[in-house]
């Protein structure tokens, strides 16, 4: 069975100040992870995703996260924040590519 | 890149009544499509994983009867709500998979008030 922790359910931040949002998983096997950001009454939009080589992903809109194994952790960071980056961001694992299970979401709330 | 597209966007029905969601792979095939729920400001949950030409996967706690699905070709499958009640109010959400991609891509969600 596996599971996904996110730490915050609500982060508050200013604009262009740096974030990171903490995921935690837990996997009896080999896992992918994804981070996923969700504006309001919309679908998902997949932000990046680890499936395997280097431990650092970059994805888009300036976001990246790392893969730490032995912390069993994937926290997404950026560097300098905007307004429109106010959104819900859902952590997820999966241990083959298709059947994900997400995480509670941390929401990202930036202000001026 | 791809795009998935869910209809309605919007659907009101009074308790009792059945509704039927759509949702479309526009520029690529799906094999595999998945129906998730969303309750207020919690996470996704899987229902159940739809498959061309077969039955769908039920997840466990989640009534077949209930929730019909079907994925009658590879661009499209349905989610019909029968005999709805309030408490099947949500945001359900669909995803695809590309075959090309190997990724999975979702739709924007189709908000479900049941009166």
């Amino acid at each position: 069975a596996q599971s996904v922790t996110q730490l915050d359910s609500q982060v508050p931040v200013f604009e262009e100040a740096p974030v990171e949002l903490r995921c935690n998983y837990s996997s009896s096997v080999s896992v992918y992870l994804f981070w996923y950001v969700q504006y309001p009454n919309q679908g998902l939009q997949l932000l990046l995703k680890y499936l395997s080589g280097s431990t650092l992903v970059k994805g888009i809109n300036g976001f990246e996260a790392e893969f730490n194994k032995s912390q069993t952790s994937f926290h997404l960071r950026k560097p300098s924040v905007h307004i429109s980056d106010t959104a819900e961001y859902f952590c997820a694992v999966s241990d083959r590519y298709s059947t994900l299970t997400f995480g509670k979401g941390t929401m990202l709330l930036v202000s001026p | 890149g791809a795009v998935v597209s869910q209809h309605p966007s919007r659907v009101i029905c009074k308790s009792g009544t059945s509704v039927k969601i759509e949702c479309r792979s526009l520029d690529f095939q799906a094999t595999t499509m998945f129906w998730y729920r969303q309750f207020p400001k919690q996470s996704l949950m899987l229902m159940a994983t739809s498959n061309e030409g077969s039955k769908a996967t039920y997840e466990q706690g989640v009534e077949k009867d209930k929730f019909l699905i079907n994925h009658a070709s590879l661009t499209l499958s349905t989610l019909t709500v029968t005999s709805a009640h309030p408490e099947d109010s949500s945001f359900y959400i669909c995803s695809a998979i590309s075959g090309t991609t190997d990724t999975q891509y979702f739709g924007p969600g189709t908000r479900l008030t049941v009166l």
